[in-house]
């Protein structure tokens, strides 16, 4: 147990549905991010968020959304997938200063039909 | 662009054998390298390095970082079954703690 938490661990959806990924940590940290992991491919970061601002997109598809409402949850909206987007999606966080180690959920396993 | 290459990408041992595990890095602003574990799922982090020449040391695990040549080693001695795992190389760039990660390299311990 890292002190993430994400939800679903599992998620099948068609390529027009609309669904949320949802990201918790309970370690007082400032950062969280969102990662991707496709098969045979490195880590990709997508976005990452500093006291609930957005400070990195890293060139992501508009039809990934993030929403950080506060500083203890990171969401990740859903819609109009690809197939292609099926990957294991991984959150973080980590402290802004000081301690920079990053603890990660255990993902969601995205697949798109 | 930052970069961080591991290799090898793969590779099976018998257990009892000894692993090393290579890491090379050009990153601006660096601030720490970290090693994680990754079996099934999430990563579970494993060292964190920031200075040269200082190995760090988890049971059969033990980790260096030459700031100077721009690498690291994650070594492991003593392979057992449950070492086989994805073994992914981080860097931290910048003051957020961003982490650019390598490919991984594939480990495999056969009995």
């Amino acid at each position: 147990e890292t002190g993430v938490t994400q939800t679903p661990r599992h998620l099948v959806m068609g390529m027009t549905n609309k669904k949320s990924l949802k990201c918790e940590q309970h370690l007082g940290h400032n950062a969280m991010y969102w990662y991707k992991q496709s098969a045979k491919k490195p880590l990709e970061l997508m976005f990452v968020y500093n006291f609930k601002e957005q400070t990195e997109n890293n060139s992501v598809p508009s039809r990934f959304s993030p929403e950080c409402p506060n500083s203890s949850h990171l969401f990740l909206h859903l819609h109009t997938l690809q197939p292609e987007d099926s990957a294991l999606y991984l959150c973080a966080s980590s402290q802004d200063e000081g301690d920079t180690e990053a603890f990660f959920g255990q993902g969601t396993r995205l697949t798109v039909v | 662009e930052d970069k961080v290459v591991q290799s090898p990408l793969s590779l099976v041992v018998h257990e009892g054998d000894t692993v090393t595990l290579n890491c090379s890095y050009e990153v601006t602003n660096f601030r720490s390298l970290l090693w994680y574990k990754q079996e099934k799922k999430a990563p579970t982090f494993l060292f964190m390095l920031t200075s040269s020449g200082i190995e760090k040391k988890s049971g059969r695990l033990s980790s260096i970082l030459d700031k100077k040549e721009l690498f690291s080693i994650l070594n492991i001695t003593a392979t057992q079954t449950g070492d086989s795992a994805v073994y992914l190389c981080a860097v931290e760039i910048g003051s957020w703690g961003k982490l650019q990660f390598g490919a991984g390299t594939q480990v495999v311990v056969t009995p």
